[in-house]
Protein backbone atom coordinates (compact mmCIF):
# COMPACT_ATOMS: atom_id res chain seq x y z
CA UNK A 1 0.00 0.00 0.00
CA UNK A 2 0.77 3.77 -0.09
CA UNK A 3 3.48 4.87 2.55
CA UNK A 4 2.84 8.30 4.52
CA UNK A 5 5.71 9.52 6.81
CA UNK A 6 6.01 11.67 9.52
CA UNK A 7 8.75 13.61 10.78
CA UNK A 8 10.03 14.03 13.62
CA UNK A 9 8.93 10.35 15.44
CA UNK A 10 9.19 12.55 18.63
CA UNK A 11 9.88 15.88 19.75
CA UNK A 12 10.25 17.44 23.43
CA UNK A 13 10.40 20.68 23.72
CA UNK A 14 9.72 23.58 26.40
CA UNK A 15 6.54 25.43 26.95
CA UNK A 16 5.82 28.46 25.33
CA UNK A 17 7.79 27.42 22.34
CA UNK A 18 6.25 26.12 18.73
CA UNK A 19 6.34 22.69 17.10
CA UNK A 20 6.56 21.81 13.31
CA UNK A 21 5.47 18.57 12.49
CA UNK A 22 5.67 17.13 8.58
CA UNK A 23 3.55 14.35 7.21
CA UNK A 24 4.23 13.46 3.61
CA UNK A 25 2.83 10.94 1.42
CA UNK A 26 5.92 8.91 -0.42
CA UNK A 27 4.26 7.40 -3.43
CA UNK A 28 1.48 8.90 -3.95
CA UNK A 29 -0.44 12.69 -4.33
CA UNK A 30 -2.53 13.50 -1.78
CA UNK A 31 -4.81 16.66 -2.56
CA UNK A 32 -6.77 15.73 1.17
CA UNK A 33 -4.49 14.97 4.11
CA UNK A 34 -5.77 14.69 7.27
CA UNK A 35 -4.59 15.72 11.14
CA UNK A 36 -5.22 13.81 14.13
CA UNK A 37 -4.84 14.06 17.69
CA UNK A 38 -5.14 10.73 20.29
CA UNK A 39 -4.24 10.81 24.33
CA UNK A 40 -3.28 7.87 26.00
CA UNK A 41 -5.32 5.06 26.13
CA UNK A 42 -7.85 7.37 23.88
CA UNK A 43 -9.33 7.04 20.02
CA UNK A 44 -8.10 9.10 17.91
CA UNK A 45 -9.33 12.56 17.31
CA UNK A 46 -9.87 14.30 13.97
CA UNK A 47 -8.19 17.59 14.17
CA UNK A 48 -8.42 19.23 10.83
CA UNK A 49 -8.68 18.21 7.23
CA UNK A 50 -5.98 20.01 4.96
CA UNK A 51 -6.25 20.67 1.26
CA UNK A 52 -3.68 21.61 -1.08
CA UNK A 53 -3.14 24.96 -1.66
CA UNK A 54 -6.25 25.82 0.44
CA UNK A 55 -7.50 26.68 3.93
CA UNK A 56 -7.26 23.78 6.34
CA UNK A 57 -10.71 22.77 7.63
CA UNK A 58 -11.06 22.69 11.51
CA UNK A 59 -12.98 20.43 13.74
CA UNK A 60 -15.25 22.00 16.06
CA UNK A 61 -13.24 23.12 19.76
CA UNK A 62 -9.58 23.02 17.60
CA UNK A 63 -7.84 26.22 17.72
CA UNK A 64 -6.71 27.08 13.95
CA UNK A 65 -4.29 29.87 15.31
CA UNK A 66 -2.93 27.22 17.74
CA UNK A 67 -2.70 24.48 15.09
CA UNK A 68 -1.41 25.89 11.82
CA UNK A 69 -2.13 23.76 9.28
CA UNK A 70 -0.03 24.33 5.59
CA UNK A 71 -0.43 22.00 3.01
CA UNK A 72 1.81 23.50 0.46
CA UNK A 73 2.49 20.37 -2.26
CA UNK A 74 0.91 17.46 -2.94
CA UNK A 75 2.42 15.85 -0.95
CA UNK A 76 3.43 17.99 2.14
CA UNK A 77 1.32 18.88 4.72
CA UNK A 78 2.63 20.51 7.92
CA UNK A 79 0.81 20.73 11.36
CA UNK A 80 2.40 23.99 13.41
CA UNK A 81 1.67 23.48 17.29
CA UNK A 82 2.28 27.39 18.47
CA UNK A 83 2.76 28.22 21.91
CA UNK A 84 3.03 25.17 23.07
CA UNK A 85 2.19 23.66 25.99
CA UNK A 86 2.20 20.49 28.87
CA UNK A 87 -1.82 19.95 27.78
CA UNK A 88 -0.57 20.18 23.97
CA UNK A 89 1.31 17.13 24.80
CA UNK A 90 0.20 14.52 22.72
CA UNK A 91 0.31 11.89 19.91
CA UNK A 92 -0.34 13.74 16.54
CA UNK A 93 -0.80 11.88 13.23
CA UNK A 94 -1.61 12.20 9.73
CA UNK A 95 -3.26 10.69 6.95
CA UNK A 96 -3.73 11.02 3.53
CA UNK A 97 -5.81 9.83 0.60
CA UNK A 98 -5.19 7.51 -2.02
CA UNK A 99 -8.16 6.54 -4.36
CA UNK A 100 -10.74 5.43 -1.49
CA UNK A 101 -8.02 3.87 0.91
CA UNK A 102 -7.14 5.93 3.70
CA UNK A 103 -2.99 6.06 4.66
CA UNK A 104 -1.96 6.73 7.85
CA UNK A 105 1.56 8.08 9.13
CA UNK A 106 3.55 6.79 12.11
CA UNK A 107 2.49 9.38 14.60
CA UNK A 108 4.37 11.85 16.07
CA UNK A 109 5.03 11.94 19.93
CA UNK A 110 5.06 15.59 21.06
CA UNK A 111 5.96 15.72 25.00
CA UNK A 112 5.96 19.67 26.20
CA UNK A 113 7.78 20.32 29.44
CA UNK B 1 -23.20 10.94 10.53
CA UNK B 2 -23.10 7.24 11.69
CA UNK B 3 -21.94 6.39 14.54
CA UNK B 4 -20.78 3.02 15.72
CA UNK B 5 -20.37 0.81 18.60
CA UNK B 6 -17.86 -1.63 19.22
CA UNK B 7 -17.18 -3.97 22.60
CA UNK B 8 -14.36 -2.28 24.56
CA UNK B 9 -12.02 -5.15 24.87
CA UNK B 10 -11.85 -8.42 24.26
CA UNK B 11 -9.95 -11.58 24.88
CA UNK B 12 -8.43 -14.35 23.10
CA UNK B 13 -6.14 -17.72 22.67
CA UNK B 14 -3.42 -17.94 20.19
CA UNK B 15 -5.02 -20.17 17.09
CA UNK B 16 -8.66 -19.08 17.59
CA UNK B 17 -10.82 -17.35 15.53
CA UNK B 18 -11.98 -13.76 16.72
CA UNK B 19 -15.04 -11.97 15.11
CA UNK B 20 -15.71 -8.28 16.41
CA UNK B 21 -19.08 -6.72 15.84
CA UNK B 22 -19.76 -3.42 15.11
CA UNK B 23 -22.97 -1.70 15.17
CA UNK B 24 -24.04 1.51 12.28
CA UNK B 25 -27.78 1.89 13.05
CA UNK B 26 -27.83 4.78 11.23
CA UNK B 27 -25.24 3.82 8.54
CA UNK B 28 -26.34 6.00 4.98
CA UNK B 29 -26.74 4.39 1.57
CA UNK B 30 -23.48 5.80 0.41
CA UNK B 31 -21.83 4.29 3.06
CA UNK B 32 -19.12 2.02 3.71
CA UNK B 33 -17.31 0.39 6.40
CA UNK B 34 -13.86 0.06 6.86
CA UNK B 35 -11.45 -1.77 9.62
CA UNK B 36 -8.42 -0.05 10.83
CA UNK B 37 -5.72 -1.91 13.49
CA UNK B 38 -3.49 0.22 15.88
CA UNK B 39 -0.94 -0.84 17.82
CA UNK B 40 0.63 1.27 20.48
CA UNK B 41 2.17 4.74 19.74
CA UNK B 42 1.70 3.67 15.57
CA UNK B 43 -0.49 4.68 12.85
CA UNK B 44 -3.64 2.78 12.17
CA UNK B 45 -3.36 0.08 9.37
CA UNK B 46 -5.90 -0.64 6.51
CA UNK B 47 -7.06 -3.90 7.73
CA UNK B 48 -10.48 -4.10 5.52
CA UNK B 49 -13.44 -2.28 3.96
CA UNK B 50 -16.76 -3.46 2.54
CA UNK B 51 -20.36 -2.12 1.23
CA UNK B 52 -22.42 -5.14 1.81
CA UNK B 53 -22.31 -9.32 2.11
CA UNK B 54 -18.63 -10.62 2.50
CA UNK B 55 -15.74 -9.55 1.90
CA UNK B 56 -12.34 -11.22 2.34
CA UNK B 57 -8.46 -10.73 1.81
CA UNK B 58 -5.26 -11.86 3.49
CA UNK B 59 -5.77 -11.26 6.31
CA UNK B 60 -9.10 -10.82 7.61
CA UNK B 61 -13.15 -11.41 6.39
CA UNK B 62 -15.74 -8.99 6.81
CA UNK B 63 -19.54 -9.81 7.12
CA UNK B 64 -21.98 -7.69 6.38
CA UNK B 65 -26.02 -8.07 6.87
CA UNK B 66 -28.27 -7.77 4.51
CA UNK B 67 -30.05 -4.81 6.58
CA UNK B 68 -26.25 -3.56 6.75
CA UNK B 69 -26.56 -2.01 10.45
CA UNK B 70 -23.90 -3.99 12.07
CA UNK B 71 -20.97 -6.04 10.66
CA UNK B 72 -18.22 -8.02 12.03
CA UNK B 73 -14.54 -8.08 12.04
CA UNK B 74 -13.42 -12.33 11.51
CA UNK B 75 -9.45 -12.66 12.43
CA UNK B 76 -8.93 -15.99 11.56
CA UNK B 77 -6.35 -18.26 14.22
CA UNK B 78 -5.36 -15.17 15.56
CA UNK B 79 -1.52 -14.85 17.05
CA UNK B 80 0.18 -12.53 19.57
CA UNK B 81 0.79 -9.94 17.30
CA UNK B 82 -2.81 -9.28 16.26
CA UNK B 83 -3.03 -8.16 20.12
CA UNK B 84 -4.08 -4.53 19.33
CA UNK B 85 -6.55 -1.80 18.67
CA UNK B 86 -9.56 -2.24 16.23
CA UNK B 87 -11.57 0.25 15.09
CA UNK B 88 -14.79 0.26 12.78
CA UNK B 89 -15.35 3.17 10.62
CA UNK B 90 -18.35 3.83 8.80
CA UNK B 91 -18.95 6.63 6.25
CA UNK B 92 -18.95 7.87 2.92
CA UNK B 93 -15.36 7.11 1.51
CA UNK B 94 -15.60 9.80 -1.50
CA UNK B 95 -15.42 12.54 1.42
CA UNK B 96 -12.85 13.65 4.35
CA UNK B 97 -13.81 15.46 7.44
CA UNK B 98 -16.83 15.25 9.55
CA UNK B 99 -18.59 14.08 6.42
CA UNK B 100 -16.27 10.82 5.63
CA UNK B 101 -15.14 7.44 7.51
CA UNK B 102 -12.46 9.32 9.06
CA UNK B 103 -13.94 9.56 12.61
CA UNK B 104 -13.02 6.80 15.11
CA UNK B 105 -14.99 5.55 18.03
CA UNK B 106 -13.29 3.81 20.75
CA UNK B 107 -12.54 0.76 19.11
CA UNK B 108 -11.91 -2.49 20.92
CA UNK B 109 -8.64 -3.41 22.66
CA UNK B 110 -8.01 -6.95 21.40
CA UNK B 111 -6.07 -8.91 23.91
CA UNK B 112 -4.60 -12.11 22.27
CA UNK B 113 -2.68 -15.04 24.84
CA UNK B 114 -0.45 -17.67 24.54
Amino acid sequence: GAVVSQHPSRVICKSGTSVKIECRSLDFQATTMFWYRQFPKKSLMLMATSNEGSKATYEQGVEKDKFLINHASLTLSTLTVTSAHPEDSSFYICSARSHNEQFFGPGTRLTVL
Amino acid sequence: LAKTTQPISMDSYEGQEVNITCSHNNIATNDYITWYQQFPSQGPRFIIQGYKTKVTNEVASLFIPADRKSSTLSLPRVSLSDTAVYYCLVGDRNYGGSQGNLIFGKGTKLSVKP
